[in-house]
């Protein structure tokens, strides 16, 4: 079946560090990517959609600017929370579909800054 | 997508008993999917009913989908330990948007 790859899995930094996450599509070419953050006992919330080749749309309230989205390849998106703070600890969770398949999903980066 | 709505929000059974999980939305679908998640993992695709169906299985799942009512089932039959996690549906109205997710039905299955 699908496999999404994400990395890294769990990261610690220091406050002001920016952190890259990595979103892979291993089996198959993704048109559409996407990204949630989940906190502690809560539901996904989706963050932003981006497409191969395009600016991703962000929902509202996300900073654009503190989250940046990198939609490079049909497999490979990224995430890079700039300047992390303690707010920004959480969970964070990336998707990927072909069309009109199903979302597949990576198993997420927990990310704790320090 | 529109953001579907688990019921119970926790359900705890024993081994070997059936579990069986709600999902309510609000307009109309294409098509609604069934997710799992384990405790601090990503979500695992189940299964995908369109809205022409009334019944899927796949393995020990069952999922049933009523239009009319705008509802949907997930049963999972002769439960284990190991499907201890938090379930999702996701109504689906336009492929290739994100899915919207509600807070889930936790499932506990005890030895």
């Amino acid at each position: 079946g699908a496999v999404v790859s994400q990395h890294p899995s769990w990261v610690i930094c220091k406050s002001g560090t920016s952190v890259k996450i990595e979103c892979r599509s291993l089996d198959f070419q993704a048109t559409t990517m996407f990204w949630y953050r989940q906190f502690p006992k809560q539901s996904l919330m989706l963050m932003a959609t981006s497409n191969e080749g395009s600016k991703a749309t962000y929902e509202q309230g996300v900073e654009k600017d503190k989250f940046l989205i990198n939609h490079a390849s049909l497999t490979l998106s990224t995430l890079t929370v700039t300047s992390a703070h303690p707010e920004d600890s959480s969970f964070y969770i990336c998707s990927a579909s072909a069309g009109s398949q199903p979302q597949h999903f990576g198993d997420g980066t927990r990310l704790s800054i320090l | 997508s529109q953001q579907g709505e688990e019921d119970p929000q926790a359900l705890s059974i024993q081994e070997g008993e059936n579990a069986t999980m709600n999902c309510s939305y609000k307009t109309s679908i294409n098509n609604l999917q069934w997710y799992r998640q384990n405790s601090g993992r990503g979500l695992v695709h189940l299964i995908l009913i369109r809205s022409n169906e009334r019944e899927k299985h796949s393995g020990r799942l069952r999922v049933t989908l009523d239009t009319s009512k705008k509802s949907s089932s997930l049963l999972i039959t002769a439960s284990r330990a190991a499907d201890t996690a938090s379930y999702f549906c996701a109504p689906n109205s336009n492929s290739g948007y994100a899915l919207n997710f509600g807070k889930g039905t936790s499932l506990l299955v005890t030895p």
